[in-house]
């Protein structure tokens, strides 16, 4: 079963409207973290937004928040008034604790174009 | 600036030949990790090290090998290229525990002609 899974190739927005980017993971382990990165056009990686799978609370950063529903196992990155410079492909990626390696797992990305 | 370098930024090559990329995790991170990004693909994971040692390895042909040297440097070789090897490979280190994100370097974009 895939780890991460991201179900929308491409997602449209309107400028300064809200748009959320879904994710869904698979994991058996309790203690894992959820992370969120953008990659523009002209290629780097960024890291976004962090969360654990014990947070209580929403992460947030800025315009980005990170709708949690673990029972779910869900974890939507939200971006609130989006931006020309919003537009990207972005990335869902989850680490778990029990695996000794760390490794990282990411899915498959979804592109943002936000629409002036 | 994520703290990650990697060199060189772009390579030219031909099929057939080697080539070594090259990474400097963020200071203080003991893993690493090596991606592969094909036109319009996701991230392709290739091989991690932790501490100078394999850890994990992903979807890495025979023809790439990696190392991690004392210094935690690290190393990508891939040998007897083919066109299909064109792509945007990253270098990524994180530190320890579940809650650390990987920092990714700016990636070498390698093109085989």
């Amino acid at each position: 079963a895939q780890k991460i899974t991201q179900t929308q190739p491409g997602m449209f927005v309107q400028e300064k409207e809200a748009v959320t980017l879904d994710c869904t993971y698979d994991t058996s382990d309790p203690s894992y973290g959820l992370f969120w990165y953008k990659q523009p056009s002209s290629g780097e990686m960024i890291f976004l937004i962090y969360q654990g799978s014990y947070d209580q609370q929403n992460a947030t950063e800025g315009r980005y928040s990170l709708n949690f529903q673990k029972a779910r196992k869900s974890a939507n990155l939200v971006i609130s008034a989006s931006q020309l410079g919003d537009s990207a492909m972005y990335f869902c990626a989850m680490r778990e604790g029990r695996n000794t390696g760390n490794q990282f797992y990411f899915g498959t990305g979804t592109s943002l174009t936000v629409i002036p | 600036d994520s703290g990650v370098t990697q060199t060189p930024k772009h390579l030219i090559t031909a099929t057939g030949q080697r080539v070594t990329l090259r990474c400097s995790p963020r200071s203080g991170d003991l893993s690493v990790y090596w991606y592969q990004q094909s036109l319009d693909q996701g991230l392709q994971f290739l091989i991690q090290y932790y501490n100078g040692e394999e850890r994990a390895k992903g979807n890495i042909l025979e023809r790439f090998s990696a190392q991690q040297f004392p210094d935690l440097h690290s190393e990508l070789n891939l040998s007897s290229l083919e066109l299909g090897d064109s792509a945007l490979y990253f270098c990524a280190s994180s530190a320890t525990g579940y809650n650390q994100p990987q920092h990714f370097g700016d990636g070498t974009r390698l093109s085989i002609l």
